[in-house]
């Protein structure tokens, strides 16, 4: 089954860190670009990152850039979003998403990983 | 940034009837590399991550039934629903794939009347 599964979300203090995971089965994970996508309670779905197949290129959103950092390990098959100096308005579900190989849409997503930042 | 507006924010269709979704985008989203436009949607369900229907504006992603469609071109797009099910209760949003950042509608909410 070709699937993703993100983990590693949890309660963080403002200006801490926090690193997620995503984990693909099923699929050439080399062969993708991968998405963030994060999903504040109750709001509508934004763009966080957007990372090359072979990890050396990320396009990150203006609100996350110079904090959220993005690695990947093709041997482990995961993505990895290492957020650091959170903020309160980066509570959000995270979710992570294939990219279809069709210009950019997301074919396979995540359930999701929830991250609350909060004192 | 490319700015995606959907209309309604929410409805209410009786089942069996039809749901019309507009999306315009701030700018046009239509290739001239591929003569294709870089939009696709999204459907959410309580609890659920968001699933792809459509891609390319107007092709249906594998599975998805063909009461789902989408049309459109340039900056103004639609997804149309006929013969609304129960089962179509949930969030539609639309997505520009076409640059950076990458963008959202807010969302349109369907409901059964």
């Amino acid at each position: 089954e070709v699937q993703v599964v993100e983990s590693g979300g949890g309660l963080v203090q403002p200006g801490g860190s926090l690193r997620l995971s995503c984990a693909a089965s099923g699929f050439t994970f080399s062969k993708y670009y991968i998405y963030w996508i994060r999903q504040a309670p109750g709001k509508g779905l934004v763009y966080v990152s957007h990372t090359s197949p072979d990890g050396a290129a990320t396009i990150y959103a203006d609100s996350v850039k110079g904090r959220f950092t993005v690695s990947r390990d093709n041997a482990k098959n995961t993505l990895y979003l290492q957020m650091n100096s959170l903020r309160a308005e980066d509570t959000a579900v995270y979710f992570c998403a294939r990219d279809s190989h069709r210009g950019g849409c997301m074919d396979v997503w995540g359930k999701g990983t929830r991250v609350t930042v909060s004192s | 940034d490319i700015v995606m507006t959907q209309s309604p924010d929410s409805l209410a269709v009786s089942l069996g009837e039809r749901a019309t979704i507009n999306c315009k985008s701030s700018q046009s989203i239509l290739s001239s590399s591929n003569n294709e436009n870089f939009l696709g949607w999204y459907q959410q369900k309580p609890g659920q991550p968001p699933k792809l229907l459509i891609y390319w504006a107007s092709t249906r992603e594998s599975g998805v039934p063909d009461r789902f469609s989408g049309s459109g071109s340039g900056t103004d797009f639609t997804l149309t629903i006929t013969n609304l099910q129960a089962e179509d209760v949930a969030v539609y949003y639309c997505h520009q794939y076409y640059s950076y950042p990458r963008t959202f509608g807010q969302g349109t909410r369907v409901e059964i009347k």
